[in-house]
């Protein structure tokens, strides 16, 4: 059963680079799209992107200018870089697989990890 | 931000029946599938309906999803205390060179 367990800073300064690691586990990276979605606290869920494991991204319009994602097959494990960040960042950040039927954008998100709670302070 | 819109709550006493609605447009849920998930509360979000209206493994059949159109639903049957939790939908939006939009969220309260 595929796991998925989010790492990373769990406090960042305005203006600096928030930078996740998702690591997967009880099955391969290989093959699947891997997606990074954020939910400030009592608000929705907002998808960041999300990398495929040859590289190719799609990314969040509104988050595009500031988001960097890559993977490391090796480790079976996926990245998020959100750079300048601000208070509005502040928020529970998940990692999800992506599974796609009849093309790349029917996907769901399943399974999901626990997420991490990033806030943004000085 | 979200372009699918779903009512903020719904109520209904346990063993009855809830359907939640979803309202998108012709680039998201009218070209795409939609899906449904479920998050507890302090929990993470849950798939609960794929492509439309497929259950995965494990989701119990009082679940179900339906699509017509620019819009779409999931119908809770025999609600239970359990089903206590905030519902989103979510689709593919094609505009914007693409990105995965979800709904506004729907709380669901068992009286």
């Amino acid at each position: 059963q595929v796991q998925l367990q989010e790492s990373g800073p769990g406090l960042v300064k305005p203006s600096e680079t928030l930078s996740l690691t998702c690591t997967v586990s009880g099955g391969s990276i290989s093959s699947y799209y891997w997606s990074w979605i954020r939910q400030p606290a009592g608000k929705g869920l907002e998808w960041i992107g999300r990398i495929y494991t040859s590289g190719s991204t799609n990314y969040n319009p509104s988050l595009k200018s500031r988001v960097t994602m890559s993977v490391d097959t090796s480790k079976n494990q996926f990245s998020l870089k959100l750079s300048s960040v601000t208070a509005a960042d502040t928020a529970v950040y998940y990692c999800a697989r992506s599974s796609t039927a009849g093309g790349s954008n029917n996907n769901w998100f399943d399974p999901w990890g626990q997420g991490t709670l990033v806030t943004v302070s000085s | 931000q979200s372009v699918l819109t779903q009512p903020p709550s719904v109520s209904e006493a346990p063993r009855q029946r809830v359907t939640i609605s979803c309202s998108g447009s012709s680039s998201n849920i009218g070209n795409n599938a939609v899906n449904w998930y479920q998050q507890l509360p302090g929990k993470a979000p849950k798939l609960l309906i794929y492509y439309d209206d497929l259950l995965p493994s494990g989701v119990s059949d009082r679940f179900s999803g339906s699509k017509s159109g620019t819009s779409a639903s999931l119908a809770i049957s025999g609600l239970q205390s359990e089903d206590e939790a905030d519902y989103y939908c979510a689709a593919w939006d094609d505009s914007l060179n693409g990105l995965y939009v979800f709904g506004t969220g729907t709380k669901v309260t068992v009286l």
